[in-house]
């Protein structure tokens, strides 16, 4: 079936990176989008960005630009996601999670990973 | 416009009828998506585009849109659908996602 398994929960000093990994199974790969939310706990969702597994073109949110860095390979269907320079705030659970494209403004994220729990604490 | 809007929380008696609402000046332009998430879990996709189910999902589950307003609409709530909702949409740049801030429903 089609499923996002992600990386195990990580534990990182204030100023480390992390690098949080998606991997995609029971579709193509490359066809498909993939976007990047964490959730504080309590808190609602936050999109951070998106990447293009054919391509390797990236975006992301105004507020994570210049820390965070998207990547994949293709060979094992495996996207990455990095974070530098970690703060407590930084503290969430993180998905990766599959963009459906569906005509007329209806795109969604369908499919989502189980999700990575990150804890940033000295 | 940057902000989906909804309710922090609703209730509703078990097998009686509720509404989820999320305000946003983005859903004149973009179907909202609808989320279920419940404790300790990934969000899960109830209600995308105009108003479509993904396989599994109850038909109980039903979404609508109006101006700047779209709606989930639960029909004959089961203790189950107890849960986070999130809506979410492009915003109005069609450059990033929006998240509403959550809608806690509780099934008495």
């Amino acid at each position: 079936q089609v499923q996002l398994v992600q990386s195990g929960a990580e534990v990182k000093k204030p100023g480390a990176s992390v690098r949080v990994s998606c991997k995609a199974s029971g579709y193509t790969f490359t066809n498909y989008d993939l976007n990047w939310v964490r959730q504080a706990a309590g808190q609602g969702l936050e999109w951070m960005g998106w990447m293009n597994p054919y391509s390797g073109n990236t975006g992301s949110a105004q507020k994570f630009q210049g820390r965070v860095t998207m990547t994949r390979d293709t060979s094992i269907s495996t996207a990455y996601m990095e974070l530098t320079n970690l703060r407590s705030e930084d503290t969430a659970v993180y998905y990766c999670a599959r963009l459906l494209v569906v005509r007329g403004g209806g795109n969604t994220l369908d499919i989502w990973g189980q999700g990575t729990v990150l804890t940033v604490a000295s | 416009s940057s902000e989906l809007t909804q309710d922090p929380a609703v209730s509703v008696a078990l097998g009686q009828t509720v509404r989820i609402t999320c305000q946003g000046d983005s859903l004149r332009t973009f179907y909202a998506s609808w989320y279920q998430q419940k404790p300790r879990q990934a969000p899960i996709l109830v209600i995308y585009a105009k108003n479509n189910r993904p396989s599994g999902i109850p038909d109980r589950f039903s979404g609508s849109n109006s101006g700047n307003t779209a709606s989930l609409t639960i029909t004959g709530a089961q203790a189950e659908d107890e849960a986070d909702y999130y809506c979410s949409s492009r915003d109005s740049s069609n450059s990033l996602w929006l998240f509403g801030g959550g809608t806690k429903l509780t099934v008495l």
